[in-house]
Parts: C-alpha cells; structure tokens; sequence
C-alpha cells in the first residue's frame, strides 16, 4: 500500500531557530500533499494544500511567512517553522494524494517542542 | 464539504462488535464517506470509504443509510488495539480533495 513517512519524528529546538519537516511519499508520486497540525487532545487542522511546482495554498489564519512550504518534486514536500516559538509546538502530520488509487495518506507525524 | 457529527466517545468490550455512527444530514450527491482513525501519537489510518452502497474490508465494514444522511462504521470483533479516535468524514472525489476533521469519536476498548 501507498506509504508516506515524515522526518524527523520527534524534534526540540529553541525558540528563534527554524525547523524543517520532510514529508516523502514513498511508493507513489504525489501531486498535492497537506500539511496539519494537531494540539494534545485535539483534532487535526489543516494548514495548507502543497502544490507540486507551484505555491502552497494556506488555509483562514495560518501565516504563510511563518510556515513555509516547498514541494519541490512529486515526492517531497517540506514544511517549515521559522523563527519557532514555545507556541508553535504541536504535532505536525502530513498527507499525500496518491491519484492512481484515488486515495489520501498520512504520515506518522513529527512531534514539534520548542523551549 | 457537508460536516459531520460524531457521539465524543463510546466504550466497548474486548471481542464484541463496535459500532460507531455519524450523522451527515447535509450531504450532497457527489460526497463520499470516509472512516480514517488515529492511534495515540500516531498519523491517521485510512479505514474505508463508501458511497452509497455498504461496504466491508479487511478492517470493518461501512453501513450507509438508503438517503445517506448517517453511517454506521462496524468493527466486528474489537481488540484492545483499536482503542483510537475514529473521524467520519464526508468529501467529494475519492480522495483527491482536502480531508477537513471534525471531532471524532474516542473509542475505548476494554478487556
């Protein structure tokens, strides 16, 4: 079946450094990947649609400056914090569209601790 | 998308079927219904999808009303594994559109 694997699983950095999150579809070429985040005990919310060769679309609220997204080829997709702050600690999950299935797959998610 | 609405938990014993609904009265023609869930710190897990008519898989089957206003997700013989929070989820395509969740349903399974 279609896998998609993030890294790193587990990230801590200070605040006011950048972080960088991979998403890889690995048996499958991905057109529009998505990226979520999800607080303890919360659902998912969705962030914003990553566009293979062209820009992400960012969901109602979410600062396009502050989480930057490239989706360089039809199997990465990378997501970035900058200048990361205690509040931007969530766990953050990626999907990917595998159109040959017609379906929609999820990372394990990257878990995001900023102090 | 239509939205959704889900009981917030719900428990089960060990080895008795699981049977968790949804509610998607504003659902149009041309949405699916989809079942994905999510095990403590850990991506979510596609389940199944249907249409209109029901469907079963390796993992559960799906039970969709004749006007698919609600659902049922069936799993027919719960383990202590498949504690998670279940999310219905109504869409257009079969899956080439953004997956928006709602709440879910926390599913406790107990021994």
């Amino acid at each position: 079946g279609a896998v998609v694997s993030q890294h790193p699983s587990r990230v801590i950095c200070k605040s006011g450094t950048s972080v960088k999150i991979e998403c890889r579809s690995l048996d499958f070429q991905a057109t529009t990947m998505f990226w979520y985040r999800q607080f303890p005990k919360k659902s998912l919310m969705l962030m914003a649609t990553s566009n293979e060769g062209s820009k992400a679309t960012y969901e109602q609220g979410v600062e396009k400056d502050k989480f930057l997204i490239n989706h360089a080829s039809l199997t990465l997709s990378t997501l970035t914090v900058t200048s990361a702050h205690p509040e931007d600690s969530s766990f953050y999950i990626c999907s990917a569209r595998d159109e040959s299935v017609g379906g929609q797959f999820f990372g394990p998610g990257t878990r995001l601790t900023v102090l | 998308d239509a939205k959704t609405t889900q009981p917030p938990s719900m428990d089960c014993a060990e080895g008795r079927a699981a049977n968790l609904p949804c509610n998607h009265s504003t659902i149009s023609g041309n949405e699916y219904v989809y079942w994905y869930r999510q095990i403590h710190s850990q991506g979510p897990q596609y389940i199944i999808h249907g249409l209109k008519n029901n469907e079963t898989n390796e993992m559960a089957s799906l039970i969709i009303t004749e006007d698919r206003k609600s659902s049922t997700l069936i799993l027919p013989h719960a383990t202590l594994r498949d504690t998670a929070v279940y999310y219905c989820i109504v869409r257009v395509g079969t899956g080439g559109f953004k997956t928006i969740f709602g709440a879910g349903t926390r599913l406790f399974v107990k021994a």
